[in-house]
C-alpha cells in the first residue's frame, strides 16, 4: 500500500523555539494532506487541511499563525509549530490521499507514523 | 470528538472472547474506516466500508454500517492479547472536502 513518511518521529525542544515536522508521500502524489493532533488517551483532532500550492484550511480554534503549514510540492507538506510552549506538547500525525483516485471517494487515507513533540 | 462518539470507551476481555465496539457519527458520509493504534504509535488501517455497504469482513474483523442510524460496529472475533490497542472509527463526510474525522476511540485490553 501507499506509504506516508513523517519526520522526525520525536523531538524535544525548548520553550520559545520553533519546530518543523515533515510529511512525505513516498509513492504517490498527494494534492491534499491533513494534520492531526492527539493528546494522551484522546482521539485525533483534525487541525488543518494542507493543499498543494495554496493556503491551508484550518479547523475552528486552530491558530494559523501558531501552526504554519506549507505544502510546496505534491509529495511534501510541513507543519511548523512556532514559538512552542509546553502546552503544545502532543502527538502530531499527518495523512495523505492519493490524488489520482480521490475523486472516487472510497479510498483510505494513509497515515504517517506520527511525531511526538515535547516542549520543555 | 469532532465527528462522533464511540462506545464503550474502554473494554477489557479475556483472550478468545469477541470484542464489539460501536461508533456513531453526525453527518452524512462517503465511507467509514476503522483504525487501530498501539500506545503512542501511528495508525494502522483495518477496514473501509462504503456508505452503500452494510457489512464487510476481513479476517477476524467484521464491520457493519447503518447509515440510517449513523452508526457502525467493529467486531473482533477470537481476540488475542496482541489485539490490545485503541480502536478508532473515522468518517469521510460527504461534504466539506476529503478530510477524515475521527471518533473518540475505544481502548481494548485483551487479557492472556
Amino acid at each position: 500500500g501507499a506509504v506516508v513518511s513523517q519526520h522526525p518521529s520525536w523531538v524535544i525542544c525548548k520553550s520559545g523555539t520553533s519546530v518543523k515536522i515533515e510529511c512525505r508521500s513516498l509513492d504517490f502524489q498527494a494534492t491534499t494532506m491533513f494534520w492531526y493532533r492527539q493528546f494522551p488517551k484522546q482521539s485525533l483532532m483534525l487541525m488543518a487541511t494542507s493543499n498543494e500550492g495554496s493556503k491551508a484550511t484550518y479547523e475552528q480554534g486552530v491558530e494559523k499563525d501558531k501552526f504554519l503549514i506549507n505544502h510546496a510540492s505534491l509529495t511534501l507538506s510541513t507543519l511548523t509549530v512556532t514559538s512552542a510552549h509546553p502546552e503544545d506538547s502532543s502527538f502530531y500525525i499527518c495523512s495523505a490521499r492519493d490524488g489520482q483516485v480521490e475523486r472516487l471517494r472510497d479510498t483510505e487515507a494513509f497515515f504517517g507514523q506520527g511525531t511526538r513533540l515535547t516542549v520543555v | 470528538s469532532q465527528q462522533g462518539e464511540e462506545d464503550p470507551q474502554a473494554l477489557s476481555i479475556q483472550e478468545g472472547e469477541n470484542a464489539t465496539m460501536n461508533c456513531s457519527y453526525k453527518t452524512s458520509i462517503n465511507n467509514l474506516q476503522w483504525y487501530r493504534q498501539n500506545s503512542g504509535r501511528g495508525l494502522v488501517h483495518l477496514i473501509l466500508i462504503r456508505s452503500n455497504e452494510r457489512e464487510k469482513h476481513s479476517g477476524r474483523l467484521r464491520v457493519t454500517l447503518d447509515t440510517s442510524k449513523k452508526s457502525s460496529s467493529l467486531l473482533i472475533t477470537a481476540s488475542r492479547a496482541a489485539d490490545t490497542a485503541s480502536y478508532f472509527c473515522a468518517t469521510d463526510p460527504s461534504t466539506g472536502g476529503f478530510k477524515t474525522i475521527f471518533g473518540a476511540g475505544t481502548r481494548l485490553f485483551v487479557k492472556a
